[in-house]
């Protein structure tokens, strides 16, 4: 089955390490995107990326970076400089050319100790 | 980019109809109105998308007046399993050139 997978689930990082969450896509999608969700808030854009090597800052991009060098994958890190990393972490991804709306993972959770 | 407001909580009992308005007073020529749901912990599902005038599949409905500044996503009958935060999108998604931004939603108690 199609889908987007998300590693790992629940995620537990110390104060002033880096951390990568996951994303797969076996869709063929050709853009994918991270979001942030805080607890009772909707969702915040972090990074986008329409094409391989290429990705475009969303929102709330300060203390994370991306990558995207096969279509497949779209890893996030989060940075030592993010100040308020806890919080649920949505990959998600379309296909352009037809107005179809995203596809989503199951999310992971970050937690920093 | 189009502006949604739509309530911020909604209240109903098992076997109502739900009304959800979105309003987007700015919406564009190539929009498109696109709903979602979504339970906690998870992420969001598409439920329906439409352009103009109605659309049903098995969900839900989607009524959109003529001048596009507003829609409402219709459910037919909750139930408990309805229970979750429904987010209004206006965008146009067909070329992924720019990503859409999502609300906080309305989020939708219902009641046995």
């Amino acid at each position: 089955d199609g889908g987007i997978t998300q590693s790992p689930k629940y995620l537990f990082r110390k104060e002033g390490q880096n951390v990568t969450l996951s994303c797969e896509q076996n869709l063929n999608h050709d853009a994918m995107y991270w979001y942030r969700q805080d607890p009772g808030q909707g969702l915040r854009l972090i990074y986008y990326s329409q094409i391989v090597n290429d990705f475009q800052k969303g929102d709330i991009a300060e203390g994370y970076s991306v990558s995207r060098e096969k279509k497949e994958s779209f890893p996030l890190t989060v940075t030592s400089a993010q100040k308020n990393p806890t919080a649920f972490y949505l990959c998600a991804s379309s296909i352009g050319g037809t107005p179809y709306g995203y596809t989503f993972g199951s999310g992971t959770r970050l937690t920093v100790v | 980019l189009a502006k949604t407001t739509q309530p911020i909580s909604m209240d109903s009992y098992e076997g109502q109809e739900v009304n959800i308005t979105c309003s987007h007073n700015n919406i564009a020529t190539n929009d498109y109105i696109t709903w979602y749901q979504q339970f906690p912990s998870q992420g969001p599902r598409f439920i329906i998308q439409g352009y103009k005038t109605k659309v049903t599949n098995e969900v839900a409905s989607l009524f959109i007046p003529a001048d596009r500044k507003s829609s409402t996503l219709s459910l037919p009958r909750v139930s408990l399993s309805d229970t979750a935060v429904y987010y209004c999108l206006v965008g146009d998604m067909r070329t992924g050139r720019r990503a859409l931004t999502f609300g906080s939603g309305t989020r939708l108690q219902v009641q046995p």
